[in-house]
């Protein structure tokens, strides 16, 4: 079983619709992100999470929100999806801990959403 | 803040032909950068990472890179590549308490028959 679970790994939706995008990880680390990927963009960072009460915004969270529902869990809303916000969005962890702090991001498989 | 320039958008190459992946990255402080692997409808994994030590870093399936901190680049490299090593590279930087992450914008990597 993959270490960062992501569902639904692909969703069509319409304009106006409320999503959700789940993120569950058995790794065990305190860290969880939400990425945002384009063609010729890269990973844009949406949201993220250092801990169960810590929310932070990244560089691209207009229209997005986040839920941190336990440590090994973070979900994505889209409260109105829009065409633009067709992508492809990436989960990922990091272990925060100073002793073990490589910096390393583990990704998961990724969901593909079309707005349509 | 951080920020990283991947200078090659696509690279086409010939399969057992040597390979080099071009990443600047500006930063004010010290960092750790990485390489990830993307390979067609798959999540990212890391290739190889610098932390400190040794500017010449051993990753997996033969890539290496070396850290030239003076021109401020972390270029990938493989000697002889194979039709699998088809896939998108993304350069990576963050800081040692890793609160900035930030990924360039990708290098689609073609290894042509």
């Amino acid at each position: 079983d993959a270490d960062v679970t992501q569902t639904p790994r692909n969703r069509i939706t319409k304009t106006g619709k409320r999503i959700m995008l789940e993120c569950s990880q058995t790794k065990g680390h305190d860290r969880m992100y939400w990425y945002r990927q384009d063609p010729g963009l890269g990973l844009r960072l949406i949201y993220y999470s250092f801990d169960v009460k810590d929310i932070n915004k990244g560089e691209i969270s207009d229209g997005y929100s986040v839920s941190r529902q336990a440590q090994a869990k973070f979900s994505l809303s889209l409260e109105s999806a829009i065409p633009n916000q067709t992508a492809l969005y990436f989960c990922a962890t990091s272990d925060g801990r100073l002793a073990t702090n490589t910096g390393e991001l583990f990704f998961g498989e990724g969901s593909r959403l079309t707005v349509l | 803040a951080q920020s990283v320039t991947q200078l090659d958008s696509q690279v086409p190459v010939f399969e057992e032909a040597p390979v080099e992946l071009r990443c600047n990255y500006s930063s004010s402080v010290s960092v750790y950068l990485f390489w990830y692997v993307q390979y067609p409808n798959q999540g990212l994994q890391l290739l190889l990472k610098y932390l400190s030590g040794s500017t010449l870093v051993k990753g997996i399936n033969g890539f290496e890179a070396e850290f030239n901190k003076s021109q401020t680049s972390f270029h990938l490299r493989k000697p002889s590549v194979h039709i699998s090593d088809t896939a998108e590279y993304f350069c990576a930087v963050t800081t040692p308490l890793g609160q900035n992450f930030v990924f360039g914008p990708g290098t689609r990597l073609s290894v042509l028959p």
